[in-house]
């Protein structure tokens, strides 16, 4: 199994523009969600997905737009890019929705907006 | 709401030595504690997970505890290795809307050779 992935690892944007940061999964698991991660703040959950054609915000969902149209993916599309979202993205995933099981996360996306 | 603090944020230690990294959290009812490594520009290796009504996990060297009544989780490093050298994290997983993870901060582990 290759776990989470997740491309590009490093991006570098201007303001305003927009892209997607893909995720994968090859572990079956119901449960995907994005996280960004900031000096000092810890990771904050972004948007969270408990199964192909659901999903829901997390703390930090402003700017941000999710899709899971597939069990295996689950994209992060950054609508207008702004400086303040020059962040560590990871994606994660777990067997399912209950919070008793473990999670796993990707590699990371590093993001700079300029 | 769920407040995740770890102490200290930074340790440096010789190698060889026995280590304990501390993990608090206000919120008693959680699923679990998770601990994760995550080394420079890489991503979160997890490392141990223990469910609540478990007292303690182990895995190699590492042993890690978990107190939900005092709300506290250590991480136990035996004889430490400069490979050991990371930011090491916990994070609670919470009940509710989302189930989320919520994370620490994390301490960072510089072990001397």
């Amino acid at each position: 199994n290759a776990g989470v992935t997740q491309t590009p690892k490093f991006q570098v944007l201007k303001t305003g523009q927009s892209m997607t940061l893909q995720c994968a999964q090859d572990m079956n698991h119901e449960y995907m969600s994005w996280y960004r991660q900031d000096p000092g703040m810890g990771l904050r959950l972004i948007h969270y997905s408990v199964g192909a054609g659901i999903t829901d915000q997390g703390e930090v969902p402003n700017g941000y737009n999710v899709s899971r149209s597939t069990t295996e993916d689950f994209p992060l599309r950054l609508l207008s890019a702004a400086p303040s979202q020059t962040s560590v993205y990871f994606c994660a995933s777990r067997r399912s929705a209950s919070g008793s099981n473990e999670q796993f996360f990707g590699p990371g996306t590093r993001l700079t907006v300029l | 709401k769920q407040e995740v603090t770890q102490i200290p944020a930074a340790l440096s230690v010789p190698e060889g030595e026995n280590l304990v990294l501390n993990c608090s959290f206000t919120d008693s009812a959680i699923y679990n504690l998770q601990w994760f490594r995550q080394d420079p520009g890489k991503g979160l290796t997890s490392l141990l997970l223990i469910q609540s009504s478990q007292r303690e996990q182990t895995s190699g060297r590492l042993n890690a505890s978990l107190d939900k009544s005092s709300g506290r989780s250590t991480l136990y490093i035996a004889a430490s290795q400069p490979g050991d050298s990371a930011t090491y994290l916990c994070a609670a997983a919470t009940p509710g809307a989302t189930n989320k993870l919520i994370f620490g901060t994390g301490t960072l582990l510089a072990v001397q050779p």
